[in-house]
């Protein structure tokens, strides 16, 4: 199946600091990508719809100039955690359907990347 | 819109013995439904899908599920369980696949195998 990478698998950081968390595909290209939230023992909440040549789509309750996301390319998005705090720590996932985001003629599998644990001290 | 309910948060279970996993879900419009599972540590990997088709539906590692859409159900079965298949499993419906392919998970359920 399809694969899809984020970098860093675990980022340790500072109060007040910003982290940039990147999710590739990378034997497909994806135009759409999803970022989630995971905390300890919860499910994965999606936080936002990545779009790759214009904004981001944020879920409700998301803070979007909190969590920057930027789809420098087809395989490629970004999610930069600004200003970080205690209570931002949790585990950041991505996913990318297989097509790619074209959805009009079938259902696209979602392909989820390993995570990224975020501890913010 | 749509929600997910995983009935169980946890269920331990011992080796060899069967197990159903129970989901509920709610939309408004056909759905596609999911079962992943997540190792620790680690992302999700897709256990099954039900598009349309046939109701009970095979996935990897022996696991099965049934669609009931009377009862809006899609229960997750596996005949015998090994140690392996310690994890924690997430029900996940896709409400239109107009929006790409956007998932709504369930709360997950941890199953615990014993030995």
């Amino acid at each position: 199946g399809a694969v899809v990478s984020q970098h860093p698998s675990w980022v340790i950081c500072k109060s007040g600091t910003s982290v940039k968390i990147e999710c590739r595909s990378l034997d497909f290209q994806a135009t759409t990508m999803f970022w989630y939230r995971q905390f300890p023992k919860q499910s994965l909440m999606l936080m936002a719809t990545s779009n790759e040549g214009s904004k981001a789509t944020y879920e409700q309750g998301v803070e979007k100039d909190k969590f920057l996301i930027n789809h420098a390319s087809l395989t490629l998005s970004t999610l930069t955690v600004t200003s970080a705090h205690p209570e931002d720590s949790s585990f950041y996932i991505c996913s990318a359907p297989s097509s790619g985001g074209n959805t009009y003629d079938s259902y696209n599998e979602q392909f989820f990347g390993p995570g990224t644990r975020l501890t913010v001290l | 819109a749509q929600s997910v309910t995983q009935l169980d948060s946890q269920v331990p279970v011992f080796e060899e013995a069967p197990v159903e996993l129970r989901c509920n879900y709610s939309s408004s419009v056909s759905v596609y439904l999911f079962w992943y599972v997540q190792y620790p540590n680690q992302g999700l990997q897709l256990l099954l899908k039900y598009l349309s088709g046939s109701t009970l539906v095979k996935g990897i590692n022996g696991f099965e599920a049934e669609f009931n859409k009377s009862q809006t159900s899609f229960h997750l079965r596996k005949p015998s369980v090994h140690i392996s298949d310690t994890a924690e499993y997430f029900c996940a419906v896709s409400p239109d696949y107009n929006q790409g392919g956007k998932l709504i998970f369930g709360q997950g359920t941890e199953l615990s195998v014993k030995p």
